[in-house]
């Protein structure tokens, strides 16, 4: 079974503009969660959606956002980039079913850089 | 609220040597599951284990085990005749009864494992 794939591995904006980040679940996985990483704040929750419907939210400025499609995949968007924006961004597939029991499979991240 | 605390930040062994890692978690659910995630450089978390609040059993996986103490809230990780390979950042992740699949992460401890 293929894992979690994430495109672009890297990328590189410039301040004020916009990026999608994609993401490929695993196979027959339903949920879809997103995280940022920075040395600073470590692993943050960005938001989790399944069937296609946003079932948690981090504390992410609005800048942040995302949308899941009937194959499950997922984008998240940043607008207004900003340099501190600057993070690998991991996304992470699981079985979901509202139950909380599940573990989630990581992909190899979106490294961003915003300069 | 949530919240998983690693206090070691940093530990250095020799190959061979037996190395544990600590994690300890705050969470007033009384239904929640702890995790353990391995950083290589690479970037990807690779699912290591999980373990849910009901079952006080320790686990065995090869070179690795668990220890899961619900009286001390800790939940440590513990690398058997450690291998070079073994370098990388590990993360303890708890999860709520609430909030879906959302992953609260420790601030990690990098593990350097030297011939």
């Amino acid at each position: 079974k293929a894992g979690v794939t994430q495109t672009p591995r890297y990328l590189i904006k410039t301040r004020g503009q916009q990026v999608t980040l994609s993401c490929s679940p695993i196979s027959g996985h339903r949920s879809v969660s997103w995280y940022q990483q920075t040395p600073g704040q470590g692993l943050q929750f960005l938001f989790e959606y399944f069937s296609e419907t946003q079932r948690n939210k981090g504390n992410f400025p609005g800048r942040f956002s995302g949308r899941q499609f009937s194959n499950s995949r997922s984008e998240m968007n940043v607008s207004t980039l900003e340099l501190g924006d600057s993070a690998l961004y991991l996304c992470a597939s699981s079985l979901g079913r509202g139950d909380a029991s599940y573990e989630q499979y990581f992909g190899p991240g979106t490294r961003l850089t915003v300069t | 609220a949530q919240k998983v605390t690693q206090a070691q930040t940093e530990i250095s062994v020799v190959e061979k040597e037996d190395v544990t890692l600590d994690c300890v978690y705050e969470t007033r659910d009384t239904t929640y599951y702890l995790f353990w995630y391995k950083q290589p450089p690479s970037g990807e978390l690779v699912f290591l284990i999980r373990r849910n609040s009901f079952d006080e059993q320790n686990e065995i996986s090869g070179r690795y085990s668990w220890n899961f103490q619900k009286s001390t809230s800790s939940f440590n990780f513990t690398i058997t005749a450690s291998q070079v390979v073994d370098s990388a950042v590990y993360f303890c992740a708890l999860k709520g009864n609430t909030g879906f699949q959302k992953l609260v992460f420790g601030t990690g401890t990098r593990l350097l494992v030297s011939p």
